[in-house]
């Protein structure tokens, strides 16, 4: 069964603990991407990938790093987590020269 | 960078009417426009798009129109069921920005019975 999994699903952590939110993808998909949802503001991009070792700001990149060492897996890392990163993240795959997403089941996480 | 407007925020209908939902985009570049679904607790599902070359796309009940002069695109839904119900977003993609996407900020459809 195509799948993006997402770890953990539920998250409370306190300003200044790094930590790791894990995706992983079994569909071979070139395209990686996290996003996250704010009630009015829709989904923003915070970093995406087009392959292995190649990664890309998207529009709010500040306080993320990710990496992309392997096809199937790219976790989102907050070194420095702060309240304002209190936020609904999705991991989402697509196919090289596709445009068509999938979405993982998403990750909610409270900075206190 | 692109800025997709997203109109309305909220909508009801009665259940068989049709509900249209608009987007309008700022980068004439853009050439790639989806639609996705959120149901409660669940990660966005892509339900339609529409390429630039393209000016309407239908499947089912399901309908995208695509100006590309005003820069605007719209869901519409047909004899809309409860199962509709859900939050809709739509996206654009400038052409050549691989994997970027710009989101709007959402339309909650609440089909009543």
């Amino acid at each position: 069964e195509a799948q993006v999994t997402q770890n953990p699903r539920y998250l409370i952590t306190v300003t200044g603990k790094k930590l790791t939110v894990t995706c992983s993808q079994n569909m071979n998909h070139e395209y990686m991407s996290w996003y996250r949802q704010d009630p009015g503001l829709g989904l923003r991009q915070i970093y995406y990938s087009m392959n292995v070792e190649v990664t890309d700001k998207g529009d709010v990149p500040e306080g993320y790093k990710v990496s992309r060492k392997e096809k199937r897996n790219f976790p989102l890392i907050l070194e420095s987590p702060s309240p304002n990163q209190t936020s609904l993240y999705f991991c989402a795959t697509s196919r090289g020269g596709s445009y068509e997403q999938y979405f993982g089941p998403g990750t909610r996480l409270t900075v206190t | 960078g692109e800025n997709v407007e997203q109109h309305p925020s909220t909508l009801s209908v009665q259940e068989g009417d049709s509900a249209v939902i608009k987007c309008t985009y700022s980068d004439s570049a853009s050439n790639y426009f989806p639609w996705y679904k959120q149901e409660l607790g669940k990660g966005p599902q892509l339900i339609i798009d529409i390429r630039s070359n393209v000016g309407e796309k239908k499947d089912q009940r399901i309908a995208v129109t695509l100006n590309k002069t005003a820069k605007h695109f719209s869901l519409h839904i047909t004899e809309t069921q409860p199962e509709d119900s859900a939050v809709y977003f739509c996206a654009a993609t400038p052409e050549g920005g691989g994997n970027q996407f710009y989101f709007g900020t959402g339309t909650s459809l609440t089909v009543i019975p």
